[in-house]
């Protein structure tokens, strides 16, 4: 069974620093996803940022950017010029692929709790 | 145009009681999930549905019941509530191509039981 780890329950940070979220997993497959979540105080789940592990270029949105290393299952978050509004619980997650409809269930870290200080 | 939405946000109920939380989703996807998120924060897969066919079914005690009516909806229903299944519970659906499709959620309904 897959596993995801992320080592650090909190972080704190100032505004306009970056900031890195670190996230390890443990699988046997070669083709898989990895996908970082946010949880904001209003509790909704919005997703920043996804990467499918057979492209080794490294996926970016805006902001936010992924350090994907593969031989060390290793999928890290950071986040550059921090605002305010990043402040949210993180979470990373891991998905098989899978060629039965509806099957592919994500599989959660313990989440960092991420505070940007003004 | 809310994308994932579930009712009601909060319920607060007493032990023994049967409760139900609702989910619609106006995306077309043909995949419904539910998702439990316990005190802790930690979130965990509880049921998959792909066109009203149940595909997941995590190890969930069977006082649990999913119902699928059609593939935009969703409800979850829970017999004799007991004070370990307040939680957040978060509906979410996707797409199903065969390939990873990203899952979007809804904003969590919060259950409290006394």
């Amino acid at each position: 069974a897959q596993t995801v780890t992320q080592s650090q329950p909190e972080m704190s940070v100032q505004e306009a620093e970056t900031v890195t979220l670190s996230c390890t997993y443990d699988t046997s497959e070669n083709n898989y996803y990895l996908f970082w979540y946010k949880q904001p105080p209003s509790r909704q789940m919005i997703l920043v940022i996804r990467q499918e592990a057979y492209k080794q270029q490294n996926a970016t949105e805006n902001r936010f950017s992924v350090n994907f290393q593969k031989a060390a299952k290793s999928f890290s978050l950071k986040i550059s010029d921090s605002q305010l509004g990043d402040t949210a619980m993180y979470f990373c997650a891991f998905m098989k692929p899978s060629i039965i409809q509806g099957a592919q269930k994500l599989v959660f870290g313990q989440g960092t709790r991420l505070t940007i200080n003004p | 145009d809310t994308a994932v939405s579930q009712t009601p946000k909060y319920l607060v109920t007493q032990m023994g009681n049967d409760k139900s939380i609702k989910c619609e989703q106006n995306l077309g996807h043909d995949t419904m999930y539910w998702y439990k998120q316990d005190s802790k924060k930690f979130l965990k897969i509880m049921f998959s549905y792909n066109n009203k066919e149940l595909i997941i079914n995590e190890t969930v005690p069977n006082r649990f019941s999913p119902k699928s009516p059609d593939k935009a909806h969703l409800n979850l229903h829970i017999n004799s509530l007991e004070l370990g299944d307040s939680a957040v519970y978060f509906c979410a659906s996707s797409q199903d191509f065969g390939v990873a499709e990203t899952q979007y959620f809804g904003p969590g309904t919060r259950l409290l039981v006394l």
